[in-house]
Order: structure tokens, then C-alpha cells, then sequence
């Protein structure tokens, strides 16, 4: 049963242009959301999180919104640049503890 | 400020051996998670330690320990090995548990099971 969903495993747009990627969850537990960046061969890398508590926020050219009542967020990346070009991350974390409960992915794929 | 270092990259073991992986977290981080990331499952929680304590362990077998040191470095054992627990094993770090410190990962130890 899986808690974090992210349904398009890929994504392929146009260098400049807005990337966006979604995820839902189901546990109204979650509290806590995060988004990471993969590249191969690498860990996870860190890139902007959300609380419950907030509808958006914002760090440079990564904006992360939570629609609460729907259990969906997106991250929207503008403008893309093809150094995004990685495996993007949904987690959600709860009050219990410090664990992570991830999606599946999406690959993005910035086109120069 | 160095990132967390997980040892070894690779290794190749064979089934029923047992197997011990290392994570040095960031200096000053506390707290040490453990993740697996197979291409069925996915990213899943194995374990967290804060303070040398597991405070939380996720859905796998006892075949799956792990602990924690007083300098905060953190080690996962797996006995018994099967084909399946051939993985990307990573490790993550933060000050204190909780979701106002994200976790920083590693690069991860990529165990083969032949």
C-alpha cells in the first residue's frame, strides 16, 4: 500500500519552460513534506520541504505548493535548466518519528 | 563541512554470508537513518538512531540490525544474505530527528548478492 505516490515516472520538457511534478498521498498523518533530487550513482539530494501549515513555499527556482485537502503537492521548477536533468522524490514525514516515506519518482528530462 | 561517507561503495557477497556496511554522518548531525532503494520498492525506511537509541525500524526482518556509536557513527549488519537484499543501501543524517532538519544522504553502499 503505497502512502506517497508520484504517478508520471517521467517528465520531459523544454529548457526554460516550467517543470512540474506531482505527488499524492493518503495519510493525513504526514505533516511534513519534502523533495529531494537524485542523480545516478549518488544520494538524494535535498531541495526544498513544506509544512502542513502552508500552502507554498519558495527557495530561488523551486517553489513547492501542498493542496492539504486534496493530499496533493507539486514542485514547479522555472526555468528549467537541463542540470535538473535527475530523479526527483516526494517524502513525507510524520510527528511519530523521523522517517522518511518516499514516492517512486519522476524522471525529469530538461531538453536544451 | 564533508557530507555523510558511507563505506564501501560496492560489494559482492553471496548468499547465507553476512555483511556489515558504515556511515559517518555530518559533523555535529545526531541522528542516522538507514534506507534501501530497489527498483520494485523503491526508497524504504530500514532504521533510525538517535543517541546511540533505535527510535524506529521500519518493515524488514531481524535479518536486518543495525547500531549507533557514541560519535554518532552508525553501522547496519544483514545476515544471512538472500538474492533479494541485493540493494542500494543509504544512509542519511540530520542535527536531531524531527522535519524541521531535513536529512542529508550519502552516496550510498551498492550490495551485490550473487
Amino acid at each position: 500500500d503505497q502512502q506517497v505516490k508520484q504517478n508520471s515516472p517521467s517528465l520531459s520538457v523544454q529548457e526554460g519552460r516550467i517543470s512540474i511534478l506531482n505527488c499524492d498521498y493518503t495519510n493525513s498523518m504526514f505533516d511534513y513534506f519534502l523533495w529531494y533530487k537524485k542523480y545516478p550513482a549518488e544520494g538524494p539530494t535535498f531541495l526544498i520541504s513544506i509544512s502542513s501549515i502552508k500552502d507554498k513555499n519558495e527557495d530561488g527556482r523551486f517553489t513547492v505548493f501542498l493542496n492539504k485537502s486534496a493530499k496533493h503537492l507539486s514542485l514547479h521548477i522555472v526555468p528549467s535548466q537541463p542540470g535538473d536533468s535527475a530523479v526527483y522524490f516526494c517524502a513525507a514525514l510524520n510527528n511519530a518519528g523521523n522517517m522518511l516515506t518516499f514516492g517512486g519518482g519522476t524522471r525529469l528530462m530538461v531538453k536544451p | 563541512k564533508a557530507g555523510v561517507t558511507q563505506t564501501p561503495r560496492y560489494l559482492i557477497k553471496t548468499r547465507g554470508q553476512q555483511v556489515t556496511l558504515s556511515c559517518s554522518p555530518i559533523s555535529g548531525h545526531r541522528s542516522v537513518s538507514w534506507y534501501q532503494q530497489t527498483p520494485g520498492q523503491g526508497l524504504q525506511f530500514l532504521f533510525e538512531y538517535f543517541s546511540e537509541t533505535q527510535r524506529n525500524k521500519g518493515n524488514f526482518p531481524g535479518r536486518f540490525s543495525g547500531r549507533q556509536f557514541s560519535n554518532s557513527r552508525s553501522e547496519m549488519n544483514v545476515s544471512t544474505l538472500e538474492l533479494g537484499d541485493s540493494a542500494l543501501y543509504l544512509c542519511a543524517s540530520s542535527q536531531y530527528p524531527g522535519p524541521n532538519q531535513p536529512q542529508h544522504f550519502g552516496d550510498g553502499t551498492r550490495l551485490s548478492i550473487l
